[in-house]
């Protein structure tokens, strides 16, 4: 299975600020991608990250508000910004390798 | 409609029991399917993986897959109380694309 693992693990953080979050995967992984998981809900694809270039970005979600870097194969950042209550959610970092598709153990966010 | 559907439950059943956890889906275009299972708090943590249509059986765990019906199985035998979770399923028409996810099943597995 692909190693990846992601920090800060948890945060609670005031209204307005930014948090960012980072993702470290293995060399076999090819794609990487950023979810989120809302309370009970099922998981909402971000964005993919593109070593080198912008990220693209799923309907509903905009680089303003989520700025993606992906300066390598292995690591990429996801910023989450200007976060208020309903930014709070589970962020999980995802990769390929090959067929499959592996996940992060996700950064618990909470917004005061 | 959407791409991906799966009953959310909550799915209560004493252990050892046989589960069986289902999607449906509309696109004919996927031929990658896996099951996930998310401990509470925790990331997903991949399960099974199958290819196009037939079974794949691992250990307690059987992935069925149903090309023609648009449906996918997961079959869990002898469950244990450490089976409760939510699996998810999720699927992808391409190599190396991004998968589709379903909502998820909440399962719990009674000692």
């Amino acid at each position: 299975s692909a190693v990846i693992s992601q920090k800060p693990s948890r945060d609670i953080c005031q209204r307005g600020t930014s948090l960012t979050i980072q993702c470290q995967v293995d060399s076999q992984v090819t794609m990487m991608f950023w979810y989120r998981q809302q309370p009970g809900q099922s998981l909402t694809l971000i964005a993919t990250a593109n070593q080198g270039s912008e990220a693209t970005y799923e309907s509903g979600f905009v680089i303003d508000k989520f700025p993606i870097s992906r300066p390598n194969l292995t690591f990429s950042t996801l910023t989450v910004s200007n976060m208020s209550p309903e930014d709070s959610s589970i962020y999980l970092c995802s990769g390929n390798r090959g067929e499959t598709q592996y996940f992060g153990p996700g950064t618990r966010l909470l917004v005061l | 409609q959407k791409e991906v559907e799966q009953d959310p439950g909550p799915l209560s059943v004493p252990e050892g029991a046989i589960v069986s956890l289902n999607c449906t889906y509309s696109n004919s275009a996927f031929q990658y399917f896996m099951w996930y299972r998310q401990y509470s708090r925790k990331g997903p943590e991949l399960l099974m993986y199958t290819y196009s249509s037939g079974n794949k059986e691992d250990g307690r765990f059987t992935a069925q897959v149903d090309k023609s019906s648009k449906y996918i199985s997961l079959f869990i035998r002898d469950s244990q109380p450490s089976d409760s979770a939510t699996y998810l399923c999720a699927m992808s028409a391409s190599y190396g694309q991004n998968f589709v996810f379903g909502p998820g099943t909440r399962l719990s597995v009674l000692p």
